[in-house]
């Protein structure tokens, strides 16, 4: 069973269209979030670190949430530039037993957006 | 101003043979990772050290080997080349271990043939 589940797998929004990304994650005691973005034929690129329910962060028209079992990640008024994979990662608790040491990743969500 | 680097890039090899994947980091950076990177899979945990001489596996350790002798250096191993091992490779540094972020290489592209 996935702990780090990605939805949708793939969007496709036009330019200006906002919408939301989610992360869901399945074990307790979450040590941290991470959102990165990746593009084609690139290694991820780090966007925000989230620790804690409640918490959110924003970078230009990006803007992360953190709720006890899942992430969103809103992105407002898009542009085509901001057309990449969005991986999310969680750090849970070492010796969890249900994963590895180290980030778990989820698939990603493939964003096209469209001029 | 280099951050992180992978070589090669691209390395085509054959089944058995031996390949080493290189990782450079400028950060001095504690904490080192390795990743594969496959479709329907996302990215996966190989290797990852602490500090110069120590490491520990991830979750998909087999047929892999790292070593980690001086800080800023972290490479991959792959001791008899396999299909399965066919994928994208990525080094990653981080200040800390828990709830530290990561940062990524530029990866390299393997194929085993």
């Amino acid at each position: 069973e996935d702990q780090v589940t990605q939805s949708p797998e793939a969007l496709r929004l036009q330019e200006g269209e906002s919408s939301s990304l989610n992360c869901s994650y399945t074990v307790s005691g979450l040590r941290g979030l991470f959102w990165y973005r990746q593009d084609p034929g690139k290694g991820p690129e780090f966007l925000f670190t989230l620790y804690s329910a409640g918490e959110e962060k924003e970078k230009e028209r990006l803007k992360a949430t953190l709720t006890k079992k899942e992430s969103f990640l809103h992105i407002t008024a898009p542009k085509p530039e901001d057309s990449a994979t969005y991986l999310c990662a969680v750090q849970f608790p070492r010796y969890s037993g249900g994963g590895a040491d180290g980030l778990t990743f989820g698939k990603g969500t493939h964003l096209i957006i469209q001029p | 101003d280099a951050g992180i680097t992978q070589s090669p890039r691209y390395k085509i090899t054959e089944t058995g043979r031996q390949v080493t994947l290189m990782c450079h980091q400028t950060w001095s950076h504690s904490y080192m990772f390795w990743y594969r990177q496959d479709l329907g899979h996302g990215l996966r945990l190989i290797y990852y050290s602490a500090a110069a001489d120590i490491t520990d596996k991830g979750e998909v350790p087999d047929g892999y080997v790292v070593s980690r002798s001086k800080t800023e250096n972290f490479p991959l191993t792959l001791e008899s080349a396999t299909r399965s091992q066919t994928s994208v490779y990525f080094c990653a540094s981080s200040l800390g271990f828990d709830s530290y972020e990561q940062y990524f290489g530029p990866g390299t592209r393997l194929t085993v043939t």
